[in-house]
């Protein structure tokens, strides 16, 4: 069946610091991909996305390269912020039928000033 | 913008009570959710709706039922709440099943 693994967390980083977040998935088909954002207190909203092999989806200074030789889709900052504290959230969709978005189990990163 | 709007930020409720979430989006989707989400265990999807008075179980259906009277607005019931059904709701919609989801800012339910 379908299914997302990311890293577990939570990842501490200080300010201006590179971030990866790691995410791999099991799908049939070509699924769409997604990360999606959970600030405090608020619902989840979407980063970014990449509906097809080599796609680079972008956001924010956000990355995410959608690689399926290795099934991965990991999530790179070049230099983060405080104000990146959040839960992430790797997902995919099937193209064709369904209506389920598979989430990861959402990993939590942690900013210091 | 897409907005999906939860009636309620916080609730506190008492076991053996009808609980009512209510969800309600403004951009015409087909699709709406309703997902529980728990410390260590994720998003967890409980009912989705394809089309108005359309239903179908999801993951962890126990406990709970779902309303799609008009195509806006999507109920979550939870017939007799009990402390386990403690948890933060999220409710979403979209227009596809394979595009993006669009998340309300969540009920944090207490059951006491």
């Amino acid at each position: 069946g379908n299914s997302v693994t990311q890293m577990e967390g939570p990842v501490t980083l200080s300010e201006e610091a590179f971030l990866t977040i790691n995410c791999t998935y099991t799908a049939t088909g070509y699924p769409s991909l997604f990360w999606y954002v959970q600030y405090p207190g608020e619902g989840l909203q979407l980063l970014l996305k990449a509906t097809k092999a080599d796609d680079k989806g972008s956001n924010k200074g956000f990355e995410a390269t959608y690689r399926k030789e290795t099934t991965s889709f990991h999530l790179e900052k070049g230099s983060v912020q405080v104000s990146d504290s959040a839960v992430y959230f790797c997902a995919l969709n099937r193209n064709t039928g369904g209506f389920k978005t598979i989430f990861g189990a959402g990993t939590r990163l942690f900013v210091k000033a | 913008d897409v907005k999906v709007t939860q009636s309620s930020r916080y609730l506190v409720k008492r076991t053996g009570e009808k609980v009512f979430l209510e969800c309600v989006q403004d951009m015409d989707h087909e699709n709406m959710f309703w997902y529980r989400q728990d410390p260590g265990l994720g998003l967890r999807l409980i009912y989705f709706s394809y089309d108005v008075k359309m239903k179908e179980k999801g993951d962890i259906p126990e406990g709970y039922s779902v309303s799609r009277e008009k195509k806006e607005r999507f109920s979550l019931i939870l017939e007799s709440a009990s402390t386990n059904q403690t948890s933060m709701y999220l409710c979403a919609s979209n227009p596809r099943g394979y595009q993006p989801q669009h998340f309300g800012d969540g009920t944090r339910l207490s059951i006491l």
